[in-house]
């Protein structure tokens, strides 16, 4: 499965839009990109996906490279509650739905 | 709907007891998984099952023991406790259904954090 580079932290100011980026320079044509977030030890939660187009839902963006090798992801409008570690996972649509997490990039959004 | 649940939530085991942590799912999920999160670690499979019946090992399986009778329930075993299984411990869950609407994601649930001593 092809791996991904997240930075380990980033800060945000409140009311910012926030911009993570994942470097998955080896991804091939099968596997698509997940966003998923942990906050505070809770189970991970899912965001956001996608392929090959930029894909968008009530919770954020999700920004896809025409090559593929890299994503940034967008939460428009940063709030507290947004506080929380965010992992990029590239999936192959034959992988029986495993995830394989990595450390993620823990985002501290401040007032 | 509860969606996943986990129990127990905390348990402190003794070196070489053995325990159970149940995971059931009301959402007649046809895949289900259990992973491990170490401090400060992303979350590592153990076992993964795609229907009642069949399960599969992932990436640290050593030291555990999954079953799958029904489509609810895929309880993970510890045999032999050790101070390395000290972690939290999630479920999750994804329907096996293909479609549009599908989105691929997995329902985790709170977690069970596990101190062996």
């Amino acid at each position: 499965d092809a791996k991904t580079t997240q930075p380990p932290s980033m800060d945000c100011a409140e009311g910012r839009a926030a911009n993570l980026p994942c470097n998955h320079s080896t991804i091939s044509g099968n596997e698509y990109v997940y966003w998923y977030r942990q906050i505070h030890s809770q189970g991970p939660q899912y965001i956001i996906h996608g392929l090959k187009n930029n894909e968008t839902n009530e919770m954020a963006s999700l920004i896809i490279t025409e090559d593929r090798k890299s994503s940034t992801l967008i939460l428009p409008h940063a709030t507290l509650r947004d506080t929380a570690v965010y992992y990029c996972i590239v999936r192959p649509t034959d992988s029986w739905g495993k995830l394989q997490f990595g450390a993620g990039t823990q985002v501290v959004v401040t007032p | 709907n509860a969606g996943v649940t986990q129990t127990p939530k905390f348990r402190i085991l003794k070196i070489g007891q053995s325990m159970t942590l149940q995971c059931t799912q009301d959402m007649n999920h046809n895949y289900m998984y259990w992973y491990r999160q170490d401090p400060g670690m992303g979350l590592k499979l153990i076992y993964y099952s795609v229907g009642a019946g069949i399960t599969d090992k992932g990436e640290v399986p050593n030291g555990y023991n999954v079953s799958r009778s029904t489509t609810e329930d895929f309880p993970l075993r510890l045999e032999l406790a050790a101070p390395s299984q000290t972690s939290v411990y999630f479920c999750a869950s994804r329907t096996g259904t293909s479609g549009r609407k599908n989105t691929g994601e997995l329902f985790f649930g709170e977690g069970s954090r596990l101190t062996v001593l």
